[in-house]
């Protein structure tokens, strides 16, 4: 356990409407990732912070906008949710150096429907 | 393009047999294999992982086999048990890069 969070767990939404998905560390890690889990594709990237208000994107990041004004807080919008983007989202830290280093843990992931 | 190709995308073993999960990759640069396991409902955990510099690396009844000129690397659980049951994923990353890139992940079932 890595003491990540994710915030709401389980969310049906109607397309068109904004979605915000939160990431909570209490561990004080740089790096956090945003990846969206879909059957057939994999755990594929969609933004991630190297730190407090710096970000970049991934391979999948149309549709979706990323803020980190705080370390332990990283926060996913889709800004008007489509029904492509139904899927699970995990949010996930990497430790950095000794003998962790690029190691990435998940938090337990949020499933959102967008109707 | 699919840098990272994972395969079987499905894989059936009876109890106490080899599970064996193979990734191939393209790019020579990659420096940092990992494999992830995941159950229903769960996020995926840091199973193994190796580095280019060893060609095997064994913790418990999970090894990972690494063949530099051949770009591929695998996943064998030995003595396989019902509870090895969830979808395994391997991945790659660059050096200094901080981004993994995954395989599309297999189902591995063992049957009691």
């Amino acid at each position: 356990d890595a003491g990540i969070t994710q915030s709401p767990r389980h969310k049906v939404t109607e397309t068109g409407t904004p979605v915000t998905l939160r990431c909570h560390q209490t561990e004080n890690h740089r790096y956090m990732y945003w990846y969206r889990q879909d059957p057939g594709h994999g755990l594929r990237l969609i933004h991630y912070s190297y730190g407090v208000k710096d970000t970049d994107k991934g391979e999948v990041s149309d549709g979706y906008s990323v803020s980190r004004s705080k370390t332990e807080d990283f926060l996913l919008t889709l800004e008007s949710a489509t029904s492509s983007q139904t899927s699970v989202y995990f949010c996930a830290i990497q430790r950095a150096g000794g003998s962790s280093y690029n190691e990435q843990f998940f938090g337990p992931g949020t499933r959102l429907t967008v109707l | 393009q699919q840098q990272v190709k994972q395969s079987p995308q499905s894989l059936i073993v009876q109890k106490g047999g080899i599970s064996i999960i193979n990734c191939a990759y393209e790019n020579t640069a990659f420096d940092y294999f990992p494999w992830y396991q995941q159950f229903p409902g769960k996020g995926p955990a840091l199973l193994i992982a190796i580095r280019p510099d060893v060609s095997e690396k064994k913790e418990g009844r999970f090894t990972i086999s690494f063949n530099k000129s051949a770009k591929q690397f695998s996943l064998h659980i030995m003595d396989s048990q019902p509870g090895d049951s969830a979808t395994y994923f391997c991945a790659v990353t660059f050096p200094g890069t901080y981004k993994y890139i995954f395989g599309t992940g297999t189902r591995l079932k063992v049957l009691a």
